[in-house]
């Protein structure tokens, strides 16, 4: 049972250029959102989190849009730069629940020159 | 400042082995969490420990475990080595009294089962 879906496994977007990434959860327990970014032969890296008293949450050039109604979250990159190349992971937690994190399978996004 | 630490960075263990995967946390942290990522997966959460004991598991069977130690450092143990327990083990780690959402994470110990 997949609770946390990232239903696009890749995404290629130029340089300058907006990219979005997409996350989808099911679990209506769920009431914080994180997004990680992981290079190849790294530990995935912190980006941006959001709680779900909030719609919209912005660091730079990342900004999380949460739709509750819908249970979708999108991370906007803008501009995007060619060392955003790397795979995305959506993940969400639950207030209380300890720290546990129910992660999605990941998007690549490659941004090309 | 010294972030997570994993060791060994990769390993290769026979079907049957035992194999004992170490974490040090970022210093301040007192909390340590596993996962586990399997190849084109996302992590998955394997267990918690916090103040020396395991505050929650994953879906994980018993030949998984773990301890913390009193500097906070934690061990992940696997029994009876299976050929789908090759994957990637992740050690996380995260501020005191859990009151943040965001943990860092390690580099991982690539574990491959022949």
């Amino acid at each position: 049972d997949q609770q946390v879906k990232q239903n696009s496994p890749s995404l290629s977007v130029q340089e300058g250029r907006i990219s979005i990434l997409n996350c989808d959860y099911t679990n209506s327990m769920f009431d914080y959102f994180l997004w990680y970014k992981k290079y190849p032969a790294e530990g995935p890296t912190f980006l941006i989190s959001i709680s779900s008293i909030k719609d919209k949450n912005e660091d730079g050039r990342f900004t999380v849009f949460l739709n509750k109604s819908a249970k979708h979250l999108s991370l906007h990159i803008v501009p995007s730069q060619p060392g955003d190349s790397a795979v995305y992971f959506c993940a969400a937690g639950v207030t209380g629940g300890g720290n546990k994190l129910t992660f999605g399978t990941g998007t690549q996004l490659k941004v090309e020159l | 400042d010294a972030g997570v630490t994993q060791s060994p960075t990769h390993l290769i263990k026979t079907r049957g082995q035992q194999v004992t995967l170490r974490c040090s946390p970022k210093s301040g942290h007192d909390t340590v969490s596993w996962y586990q990522q399997a190849l084109g997966q996302g992590p998955q959460f394997i267990f918690q420990y916090y103040e020396e004991e395991e505050r929650q598991r994953g879906n994980f069977p018993d030949r998984f475990s773990g301890h913390q130690f009193p500097n906070y450092s934690s061990e992940l143990n696997v029994n009876a080595l299976l050929l789908g327990d090759s994957a990637l083990y992740l050690c996380a780690s995260s501020l005191p009294g859990q009151t943040t959402y965001e943990q860092y994470f390690g580099p991982g110990t690539r574990l491959t089962v022949t």
